[in-house]
């Protein structure tokens, strides 16, 4: 079957960094998608990597290892509003999208 | 650009009367839209998967005759959740692809439906 697995929740300080994992196994691969999600709102789009490596968008950035079907979101200088809840999806050889339950991040002044 | 707005944001009904909620692609033609359901402190669910002009692709476990989907042009989808019951209570989202680029759905801001 198909499987995206992250941490349920996770507590980091403001101003610091915190890395959130995610590893999937899926029938075939059409990149993996980074979203955050704050509270009775819907997911709004943070990354894509569909590439081995690193790719970096200001305080956000997206790895993927696709032989070890491994990803991680790493946010830097932790803010208030970045307590919302990061999920992770992956697009399968049908193109659609498989989604994690998500990783709950509270960020502590 | 690429905007997708939902209406309504919030809608409370009684059981057994039946709701619509509107998915419409504001600044782009969406030639694939998506249903999603979410229930509290739960991912997403994917409900179905509609082309313009085509029936919708239900997932395993939604019945069809009780959310029913229009994606009667390129830039509106409907769902309509028939005779609703307070189970139906959640969190619906609906999300849309362009032919730009097409591996990434832009998020309607959702809809939260309550039945009494």
């Amino acid at each position: 079957g198909q499987n995206i697995d992250q941490p349920t929740e996770m507590t980091a300080t403001e101003g610091a960094i915190v890395q959130i994992n995610c590893t999937y196994q899926t029938s075939g691969f059409n990149g993996l998608f980074w979203y955050q999600q704050h509270a009775g709102e819907a997911p709004t789009f943070l990354s894509y990597n569909v590439l081995d490596g690193l790719e970096e968008k200001g305080r956000f950035s997206s790895f993927l290892s696709r032989s070890k079907g491994y990803s991680y979101l790493l946010l830097k200088e932790l803010q208030m509003k970045d307590s919302a809840s990061y999920l992770c999806a992956v697009m399968d050889s049908n193109y659609q999208l498989i989604w994690g339950a998500g990783t709950k991040l509270i960020i502590k002044p | 650009g690429a905007v997708v707005s939902q209406h309504p944001s919030w809608v409370i009904c009684k059981s057994g009367t039946s709701v619509k909620i509107e998915c419409r692609s504001l600044d782009f033609q969406a030639t694939t839209m998506f249903w999603y359901r979410q229930f509290p402190k739960q991912s997403l669910m994917l409900m179905a998967t509609s082309n313009e002009g085509s029936k919708a692709t239900y997932e395993q476990g939604v019945e069809k005759d009780k959310f029913l989907i229009n994606h009667a042009s390129l830039t509106l989808s409907t769902l309509t959740v028939t005779s609703a019951h307070p189970e139906d209570r959640s969190f619906y989202i609906c999300s849309a692809t362009g032919e730009r680029e097409a591996y990434e759905q832009y998020f309607g801001p959702g809809t939260r439906l309550t039945v009494t």
